[in-house]
């Protein structure tokens, strides 16, 4: 069981936009900067957003972080069947034992 | 550019230490803010963060495998081994390393394509 919470899978059609959750508390999301990674099959994990809304250069602006108290969100809109992939999220918790966590992963289907 | 690739055993035997090497280039573990991570996902589990190795040798752990985690960077070859101790078949997992972004807490902004080791007799 993950710190953060993600729904398994979402799905949408191409050209849709969707969103995927990430929830925690307040010793990792809502005091500390959420990265968000996008997994496609075969490859390794590329870093989508980091600091709840700042793109790497490189990373289209159809990607996008938000965050509002203890729960963050990415959204892609403009779906393409190229965003299949596995999307997880991530930050620091800061209890007592700090130390970095994850979500769980969601599976984004593109129909 | 920047790469990172993990390299060691695919199989290991229950109790036996499992030692990984993470080989990286296009940047310098020296550089102030700079980390290497090391993140494991077991088939149809999530990701799980293991141990940071910082650029000042300053080293963070999992609280939950501490007791069986070492990090270590070899300097001369740009490489950081992990070593975890007394394996068992829940530790079965690809393995990936990851390079902390510069001055980042948690941010990793480039990845390994993973090892997956089989923890089995």
């Amino acid at each position: 069981q993950s710190v953060l919470t993600q729904p398994p899978s979402v799905s949408a059609a191409p050209g849709q936009r969707v969103t995927i959750s990430c929830s925690g508390s307040s010793s990792n999301i809502e005091n500390n900067y959420v990265s968000w990674y996008q997994r496609l099959p075969g490859t390794a994990p590329k870093l989508l957003i980091y600091d709840n809304n700042k793109r790497p250069s490189g990373i289209p602006d159809r990607f996008s972080g938000s965050k509002s108290g203890t729960s963050a969100t990415l959204g892609i809109t403009g779906l393409q069947t190229g965003d299949e992939a596995d999307y997880f999220c991530g930050t620091w918790d800061s209890s007592l034992s700090a130390y970095v966590v994850f979500g769980g992963g969601t599976k984004l289907t593109v129909l | 550019q920047i790469t990172l690739k993990e390299s060691g055993p695919t199989l290991v035997k229950p109790t036996q230490t499992l030692t990984l090497t993470c080989s990286f280039s296009g940047f310098s573990l020296s550089t102030s803010g700079v980390g290497v991570g090391w993140i494991r996902q077991p088939p149809g589990k999530a990701l799980e963060w293991l141990a940071l190795i910082y650029w000042d040798d300053d080293k963070r752990y999992s609280p939950f495998l501490k007791s069986r985690l070492t990090v270590t960077w070899d300097t001369s070859k740009n490489q950081v081994v992990l070593t975890m101790t007394n394996m068992s078949p829940v530790d079965t997992a690809t393995y990936y390393c990851a390079r902390l972004s510069q001055g980042s807490v948690a941010d990793f902004d480039y990845w390994g394509l993973g090892t997956l080791v089989t923890v089995s007799s």
